[in-house]
Formats: C-alpha cells, structure tokens, sequence
C-alpha cells in the first residue's frame, strides 16, 4: 500500500481565520514533506520532516507553520493567509530521505482557497 | 543549473503512441521519475528508472534515459483518453534529496 492521505479535500478561508491541513501515512515512512502547487505548475518544495524532525524549510513565510506529532502525521496550520496563498497543498511521504533511492509518494491534496 | 525541462503540450490520437521528453542538467543526480497528474488530483508516481540504467519497461510504459545527452523520455504505447493528464519530469538530487521537477507536459489524447 503506498496511500498517503489528506484531510480536508477542499478548504475555503478568510485572511483572519486559523485553519490546519493534515496529512498521514501508513507506511512507515520517516519522511513527510509539504508542497504548494499552483494550477498546471510544478509542485513547489515548502517544508521536510524527517525522523519527526524539521529539517527543510524553503524560506516559508511564517503564517504557514508546520508540525509533526509522530511519524505517521502531518499537519500544516495556517494563520492570517493572503488570497495568494490559494493553491492546492500536497503532502508527500517517503521511506529514507537519506537514501539514494528514496521515492515519494505523494497524497490527493487539499485545495485552498483564501478570500 | 538545476533545470528540467519538458515541452507544455502533446496532443495524439487514442491508439498512437506517445513520447513526453524530458531534459535535465544534474549529472549527479541518482533516480528520475515520471508523475502523472489527473486535473484536481494529487501526483501519481509512473515510474522511475536509476540513473545507471538505459532503458526500462513496464506494460504500456518505457521510459529511456541518455545519460549523455541529459535525456530522458517516456513513451505511452496505446494511449487512452484516459491518459489524459499532465506528465511531470523529475530528478532527485544526491546531496539532500530534493525532487527537481519539469514544467509538466500536457498530454491531449483525442478519439
């Protein structure tokens, strides 16, 4: 089984609001990534966890905030977006992000949309 | 550079093959891959060949790598419309890992 899976499907937000994005995987994967991908463009690297720990962030601004409670989740809290921001969000896990052979597998994504 | 580029459209007709090129500019770089994306949907990893490889097959899918050349292609035999989607392109780096992709080819398969 090779399912990442994200939760909500489709999100729509005020710039004021606080809302959370969440991923999780099954596979026991150690790395779990965030991207940002905006229509019928590649998918933009945001942030790496990899064993629970931080260990890329793409000059992110700080209204996106990542979190990893334990090695199956992850989470992305959003706060005070810009209508910029709307894009669709996929998470990505892979199993050794130190291995050379480390594929990722990415989630269905959550599709934002910030008014 | 870090650039993988790929043509933005291909259009075919359902039952002809299709070939979605690729080139990249890493010569370190250790695996490559092929994403499909369906419209309003998440990447789905096609396949992936090692960069110590020529040429690899899998059903309907052969991809090739020129090492070389920094060429790399993916060949649909049959396409279907429901191949219809876009193709990303991408190299993983050796040093830290990140996946380096193309702009994305849009594949239109027409009955």
């Amino acid at each position: 089984d090779t399912e990442v899976t994200q939760t909500p499907k489709h999100l729509v937000m005020g710039m004021t609001n606080k809302k959370s994005l969440k991923c999780e995987q099954h596979m026991g994967h150690r790395a779990m990534y965030w991207y940002k991908q905006k229509a019928k463009k590649p998918p933009e690297l945001m942030f790496v966890y990899s064993y629970e720990k931080l260990s890329i962030n793409e000059s992110v601004p700080s209204r996106f905030s990542p979190e990893c409670p334990n090695s199956s989740l992850l989470n992305l809290h959003l706060h005070a977006l810009q209508p910029e921001d709307s894009a669709l969000y996929l998470c990505a896990s892979s199993q050794d992000p130190a291995g050379d052979t480390d594929t990722q597998y990415f989630g269905p994504g959550t599709r934002l949309t910030v008014l | 550079g870090e650039d993988v580029e790929q043509s933005l459209f291909l259009s075919v007709r359902e039952g002809d093959s299709s070939v979605i090129n690729c080139t990249y500019t890493d010569s370190s770089s250790t695996y490559l891959y092929w994403y499909k994306q369906e419209p309003g949907a998440g990447l789905q990893l096609l396949t992936y060949i090692f960069s110590n490889m020529d040429m690899k097959q899998d059903q309907r899918l052969t991809v090739l790598l020129n090492k070389k050349d920094k060429h790399l292609s993916l060949r649909i035999a049959d396409t279907q419309t429901g191949d219809s989607a876009i193709y990303f392109c991408a190299e993983k780096k050796l040093s830290g890992g990140k996946l380096i992709f193309g702009q994305g080819t849009e594949l239109s398969v027409k009955p």
